[in-house]
């Protein structure tokens, strides 16, 4: 069975300080892997997704993640945190296309000025 | 575009009472799946729609839920009868039925408490 890892509840970043969030995960086969974010009385938004291709993924806000393979990771970096990054984020696998979504249990990223 | 639209936003319900919670997904949008994360837990599966057939329901926790969509559009997800342990937050997504295209776009969720 698929399972995902976030190590740390809570983050506490200064503003302009490096964002890392952890992730890892278990999976039989090849996943996909998304990560997602939810700021106060909102759903999730799409951050970024790793399909194919190209390990390293680009998304919004100035996020990034790089798969890999080896460590079965997908860490979520942001050179220069903002106070609006605050919010929490979720790591997410899927087996493949259209199918459920496997989620961590969330990291609450908190940017103090 | 609309995005996924849930209601309600909130819902305060007795233990034994009947609630249903609505969710309309992004018109097109074949795959329809319900979630929901219990306070200070993982966001889990409950089932998925491709159209109107249930696709999985692997996650559905027992058979006081039911979820239907008729017509192939909007779905609703019943408790009843609510017990505590069925208190948290209902997450509703969708996506379309496009190869490549495997994010699901979510709802910003029903907040259930069962007192």
């Amino acid at each position: 069975a698929q399972s995902v890892t976030q190590l740390g509840s809570h983050v506490s970043v200064s503003e302009g300080a490096l964002v890392l969030l952890r992730c890892n995960y278990s999976s039989s086969v090849p996943p996909y892997l998304f990560w997602y974010v939810q700021y106060p009385n909102q759903g999730l938004q799409l951050l970024l997704k790793y399909t194919t291709g190209a390990t390293l993924v680009k998304g919004i806000n100035g996020f990034e993640a790089e798969f890999k393979k080896s460590e079965t990771s997908f860490h979520l970096t942001k050179p220069s945190a903002h106070m609006s990054d605050a919010a929490e984020y979720f790591c997410a696998v899927q087996n493949t296309g259209f199918q459920k979504l496997v989620f961590g249990t969330g990291t609450r990223l908190l940017v103090s000025p | 575009e609309a995005g996924v639209t849930q209601f309600p936003s909130h819902s305060v319900i007795e233990k034994g009472q009947t609630v249903t919670l609505r969710c309309d997904p992004i018109s097109g949008h074949d795959n329809l799946y319900w979630y929901r994360r219990v306070m200070g837990k993982e966001i889990k599966f409950l089932l998925h729609f491709v159209k109107e057939s249930k696709q999985d329901e692997s996650g559905m926790p027992n058979n006081r839920f039911l979820a239907e969509r008729t017509g192939g559009t909007y779905s609703t997800l019943k408790v009843q009868p609510a017990e505590l342990e069925d208190s948290g937050v209902y997450f509703c997504a969708s996506s379309p039925a496009l190869a490549g295209a495997y994010e699901q776009y979510f709802g910003p969720g029903t907040r259930l408490t069962v007192t």
